[in-house]
């Protein structure tokens, strides 16, 4: 069935780096995408979102890129923190009649190496 | 953003019991969500909940094992039924704002014995 996926499960980024987070999608009818960041014992945080009529949206210290030709989307996050470590998700908004849902990704965790 | 409150944040329950989970947001939203989370795991949609109306789930989720209600624009309810180990998870609700930004609660932490 259609999915959102990540291709990694786990990044160790040195502090100070740059983090990379990607993820692939297969419903090409989608047009909107969020990424969420979870913290252990919280529920998910908005990150940032795109639109499918957009590649690129800035945030502060957060870029997402979305590349509709291969299905893939990215988030990359400048001079990670240690505040940084957890768990992301990308998410695709899913809509359909009168009814929309939003369908998660797997998970990237994230740890910040000293 | 709305701020959403969850209730009870933990329970460990016996198996072929019921817990039922409130959420209540400080606003009126239109979208209410109820999603699972199993232990390292990503977010399921269990059901939609509808204001007025019966929610609507998704496949594998069923209205006998997981009844929900949402009697107002600020409130809903999921209960666990008939409880089993496999239930251990976490229960999360979520609301959509106009801006189909979803935000969503600290979740109820469920283990089941």
């Amino acid at each position: 069935g259609e999915s959102v996926g990540l291709h990694l499960p786990t990044l160790s980024v040195q502090e100070g780096d740059n983090s990379i987070i990607n993820c692939a999608y297969s419903n090409s009818a989608s047009d909107y995408f969020i990424w969420y960041k979870q913290e252990s014992g919280k529920g998910p945080q908005f990150i940032i979102d795109i639109r499918s009529n957009m590649d690129k949206r800035q945030g502060q210290r957060v870029t997402v890129l979305l590349n509709k030709t291969v299905k893939h989307l990215s988030l990359q996050i400048a001079a990670t923190q240690p505040g940084d470590s957890a768990v992301y998700f990308c998410a695709e908004y899913r809509r359909w009649s009168s009814a929309s849902k939003i369908i998660f990704g797997s998970g990237t965790r994230l740890s910040i190496r000293p | 953003s709305a701020v959403i409150s969850q209730k009870p944040s933990r329970d460990i329950c016996q198996r072929g019991t019921s817990l039922t989970i409130q959420c209540q947001v400080d606003s009126q939203v239109t979208m209410m969500f109820w999603y699972r989370q199993q232990p390292g795991q990503s977010l399921t949609l269990i059901a939609t909940a509808n204001q007025g109306s019966e929610a609507t789930y998704e496949s594998g989720f069923v209205i006998d094992k997981f009844p929900i209600s949402r009697p107002n624009l600020t409130f809903s309810t999921l209960t666990v039924s008939n409880m089993s180990p496999e239930d251990s998870s976490i229960y999360l609700c979520s609301v959509g704002d106009a801006n189909e930004k979803l935000f969503f609660g600290s979740g109820t932490q469920l283990s089941v014995l």
